[in-house]
């Protein structure tokens, strides 16, 4: 099984519809969550954080359930330059510290006119 | 703020050959993490520096190699290049490994 798992996509939705991704990850010891954006040919860039009593970040929701180890993105009132693929990110903890990511493969997702 | 810088952007190598890649971690950033991105297997960690030392390493063979530099900058060395090398290398830094990490632009390493 896949360390984190997300909907293979892609998703193509028109301007204004709510998009929803989910993704799940397999190591219970998992200890910070992550959405990140990545813009085709370019470097990863962070999103959000999430956390277990769920964030908002204007249009964009995200929420964790640490029991199903489960984590969800929800982007309201989709723009056309939210185009890109959105990849959940974990990661474990060592000693005490975060350490390294563990990356799923991501969703592309395409917002139309 | 300068973000994380990545060189060369570009590098053509031969099967063989051996790869230097470097990564300047944004001023203030103490951990710096290399991943590869292969086409069609997502973002894979390879290497975790933290104070100079290596925290952790991903699944990959000992041809892969990294250091960094009391001024918190880094390399990854890759020997005998093999065809299956050819990826995008990203770099990213955090303040520390409790933070989120920053991306560099990362470089394009081609096997030829």
């Amino acid at each position: 099984r896949k360390e984190v798992e997300q909907d293979p996509g892609p998703f193509n939705v028109p301007e204004g519809a709510t998009v929803a991704f989910n993704c799940t990850y397999s190591n219970s010891a998992s200890q910070s969550f992550f959405w990140y954006r990545q813009d085709c040919r370019k470097e990863p860039k962070l999103l959000m954080s999430v956390y277990s009593s769920g964030n908002e970040d204007g249009r964009f929701t995200a929420q964790l359930n640490r029991a199903s180890q489960y984590i969800s993105l929800l982007i309201r009132d989709s723009k056309l330059s939210d185009s890109a693929t959105y990849l959940c990110v974990v990661a474990l903890n060592y000693g005490g510290s975060q350490g390294n990511l563990i990356f799923g493969k991501g969703t592309k997702l395409s917002v139309k006119p | 703020e300068a973000g994380v810088t990545q060189s060369p952007t570009h590098l053509i190598k031969t099967r063989g050959q051996q790869a230097t890649l470097r990564c300047s971690p944004i001023s203030g950033h103490t951990s710096v993490y290399w991943y590869q991105q292969a086409l069609g297997l997502g973002l894979q960690f390879l290497l975790w520096y933290d104070e100079g030392e290596e925290r952790n390493r991903g699944n990959f063979p000992p041809r892969f190699s990294g250091r960094q530099f009391p001024n918190y900058s880094s390399e990854l060395n890759v020997n005998a290049l093999e065809l299956e090398d050819s990826a995008l290398y990203l770099c990213a830094s955090s303040p520390d490994s409790n933070q989120p990490q920053h991306f560099g632009d990362g470089t394009r390493l081609s096997i030829l």
